[in-house]
């Protein structure tokens, strides 16, 4: 069964460091998002994708933030500066044309700053 | 604008008991609703998903929920639980053509034996 793949499962950073969170959807799919979720806090939609540009973001997605699909296959969230707050499980998701078969997560990277 | 409320932080269930998994939403347009699991350390798994179909949903390892527009619910079951069915249980919604989708809290089922 096809598979959302995403890159480190874990990873720790210093805290002022930039961070690349890499994700490699579906390969035919094509709407992507981020979410995170704190410790022990609820699944939080960061931002989708589609067409090349963002559709929609949250509050949560500041200028900090960015997302880039830079070779057709891989979706990447940057985290120009992070914070200690950032640290969370990220997870990517994709889906195809239709809503109606739904999201295929990855097995999302815990990012650790430090 | 859309909001979920799963109405259970955590459920707890004797093994082959009923499970009642508490779902209600908001939502300006027809939304699509899903229901995720979460075991420990995994990612997010479909269970089901309603999309404006069939009203009685059925999904993997013997879960179905119902939407009810009239009481804006999509409350997640299952006959007997299982020991397996221990983890995190979100419910989703999602509208506009799916460029945003919010998650509930979440309910964490505990199975005993």
């Amino acid at each position: 069964e096809p598979e959302v793949t995403q890159t480190p499962s874990h990873q720790v950073t210093q805290m002022g460091q930039e961070v690349i969170l890499r994700c490699v959807p579906i390969s035919n799919h094509l709407y992507f998002y981020w979410y995170r979720q704190i410790l022990g806090q609820k699944v939080e939609f960061l931002v989708s994708f589609y067409n090349n540009e963002i559709s929609e973001k949250s509050e949560i997605f500041d200028d900090q933030f960015s997302v880039e699909r830079p070779d057709g296959s891989n979706f990447t969230l940057k985290i120009r500066s992070t914070k200690l707050e950032d640290s969370a499980m990220y997870f990517c998701a994709s889906r195809g044309d239709h809503e109606e078969y739904g999201y295929t997560f990855g097995s999302g990277t815990r990012l650790t700053v430090v | 604008a859309q909001s979920v409320t799963q109405l259970d932080s955590h459920v707890s269930v004797s093994e082959g008991t009923p499970v009642l998994l508490r779902c209600n939403y908001s939502s300006s347009y027809s939304p699509s609703l899903f229901w995720y699991v979460q075991h420990p350390n995994k990612g997010l798994q479909l269970l089901l998903k309603y999309t404006s179909a069939a009203t009685l949903v059925k999904g993997i390892n013997g879960f179905e929920a119902e939407f009810k527009k009239s009481e804006t619910s999509f409350h997640l079951t299952k006959p007997s639980a299982h020991m397996s069915d221990a983890a995190e249980y979100f419910c989703v919604v999602s509208e506009g053509g799916g460029f945003k989708t919010i998650f509930g809290a979440g309910t964490r089922l505990f199975v005993k034996a």
